[in-house]
């Protein structure tokens, strides 16, 4: 089976500032993809980047960049830049290469403060 | 906005009742996913439907059971429904089975509150 943990609820970063939310996650897969999510306040789920875990360079989207440490199973999530629209919750997400299911964490709610 | 739509977007209703929540996917999409998301919770994968069949299973209740139709949507029933069957109800869509990566695009979930 496969778990992914977010041991961060809550957290917070001034505007402008970085942040890193951390995730781990157990499997027993080789090939794999990896997510983070975000949801605002308006629910609506949002892919904010993918990595392929046969891939060693780490994936980026702008401001937002992750740290895959496959041996480690740690896939943490930084946010460069900090604006007031990154206020959200973020899940990380986990999928067998063969692909048709999610299996989310329990979310990191962060909030940018101005 | 994703493409996929869900309606409706707000459900209350009692306990014990039964209720039908709809998804159309995006065009072109053959692939539909239902997810649970609970209170405090991340999403919880439920079932797949692909070109109407069902395709994959995760944690779904045998009260709840789904369908998908020959123009691809699909519907997702709750039956006796119960206080802890409250939460947020999402769908996605892809293009392909599951063979190979196919990105999920989201919809904007339908709330259900049984009281």
């Amino acid at each position: 089976a496969q778990t992914v943990t977010q041991s961060q609820p809550e957290m917070s970063v001034q505007e402008a500032e970085t942040v890193t939310l951390s995730c781990t996650y157990d499997t027993s897969e080789s090939n794999y993809y990896l997510f983070w999510y975000k949801q605002p306040p308006s629910r609506q789920m949002i892919l904010v980047i993918r990595q392929e875990a046969y891939k060693q360079q780490n994936a980026t989207e702008n401001r937002f960049s992750v740290n895959f440490q496959k041996a480690a199973k740690s896939f943490s999530l930084k946010i460069s830049d900090s604006q007031l629209g990154d206020t959200a919750m973020y899940f990380c997400a986990f999928m067998k290469n063969t692909g048709n299911q999610f299996y989310f964490g329990t979310g990191t709610s962060l909030t940018v403060i101005p | 906005d994703s493409g996929v739509t869900q309606t409706p977007k707000h459900l209350i209703t009692a306990t014990g009742q039964r209720v039908t929540l709809r998804c159309s996917p995006r065009s072109g999409d053959l692939s539909v996913y239902w997810y649970q998301q609970s209170l405090d919770q991340g999403l919880q994968f439920l079932i797949q439907y692909y070109n109407g069949e069902e395709r994959a299973k995760g944690n779904i209740l045998e009260r709840f059971s789904a369908q998908q139709f020959p123009d691809l949507h699909s519907e997702l029933n709750l039956s006796s429904l119960e206080l802890g069957d409250s939460a947020l109800y999402f769908c996605a869509s892809s293009v392909g089975a599951g063979a190979s990566y196919n990105e999920q695009f989201f919809g904007p979930g339908t709330r259900l509150t049984v009281l």
